[in-house]
């Protein structure tokens, strides 16, 4: 059965810092990736997405991810995170009949 | 950019009423979905709909039905409010193959 493990419940960053989130997948196929991002008593929003071609996918808000199949993994990375970054992020994976298969969730708290 | 609007963002419920939440997309998607959020336990599929008049259950469909009578809207239902529905409730909508756009979520307290 397809799932995804976000091993990190709780990450704290210094401003400024740089940032790698760990998300590792299980799915059959080549998998449909997706890192959302969401901030405190709103919707989730889509940082970036992962179909084929390049692995390296370049996301909004200066966020990118790295999809490796020898590792089933696809790590959200940010060079330097700012104050706005704090929140909660999901990785997900795409399921059969379009549905997605979200993980825990990872809480970024960020020190001045 | 598609928009997911949900008709509430706060919204406080009595123990046994019937509620309904509204979820309206602009785009045209065939496929809507409900979660509902809760600390510690992620997010949970409730329902979910491919086309209109169709609709599947998801991990946690007991207590919940759903209507979707146009392309737009789909609409989850509480039958009789019990205060384990307290939660966030979150609908989204997408095209087949592709990532969800989610609408801002609607805090439910049944008291």
């Amino acid at each position: 059965a397809q799932s995804v493990t976000q091993p990190d419940i709780h990450i704290t960053v210094s401003e400024g810092a740089s940032l790698e989130l760990r998300c590792n997948y299980s799915y059959g196929a080549t998998p449909y990736l997706f890192w959302y991002v969401q901030s405190p008593g709103q919707g989730l929003q889509l940082l970036l997405k992962y179909f084929s071609g390049d692995t390296l996918v370049q996301g909004i808000k200066g966020f990118e991810a790295e999809f490796k199949r020898s590792q089933s993994s696809f790590n959200l990375r940010k060079p330097s995170v700012h104050w706005s970054d704090a929140a909660e992020y999901f990785c997900a994976v795409g399921a059969k009949g379009g549905k997605l298969i979200f993980g825990q969730g990872t809480e970024l708290s960020v020190k001045p | 950019d598609v928009k997911v609007t949900q008709s509430s963002r706060y919204l406080v419920k009595r123990t046994g009423e019937k509620v309904f939440l509204e979820c309206v997309q602009d785009m045209d998607h065939e496929n809507m979905f409900w979660y509902r959020q809760d600390p510690g336990l992620g997010l949970r599929l409730i329902y979910f709909s491919y086309d209109v008049k169709m609709k599947e259950k998801g991990d946690i469909p007991e207590g919940y039905s759903v209507s979707r009578e146009k392309k737009e809207r789909f609409s989850l239902i509480l039958e009789s409010a019990s205060t384990n529905q307290t939660s966030m409730y979150l609908c989204a909508s997408s095209l087949t193959g592709d990532g969800y756009t989610f609408g801002s979520g609607t805090r439910l307290t049944v008291v």
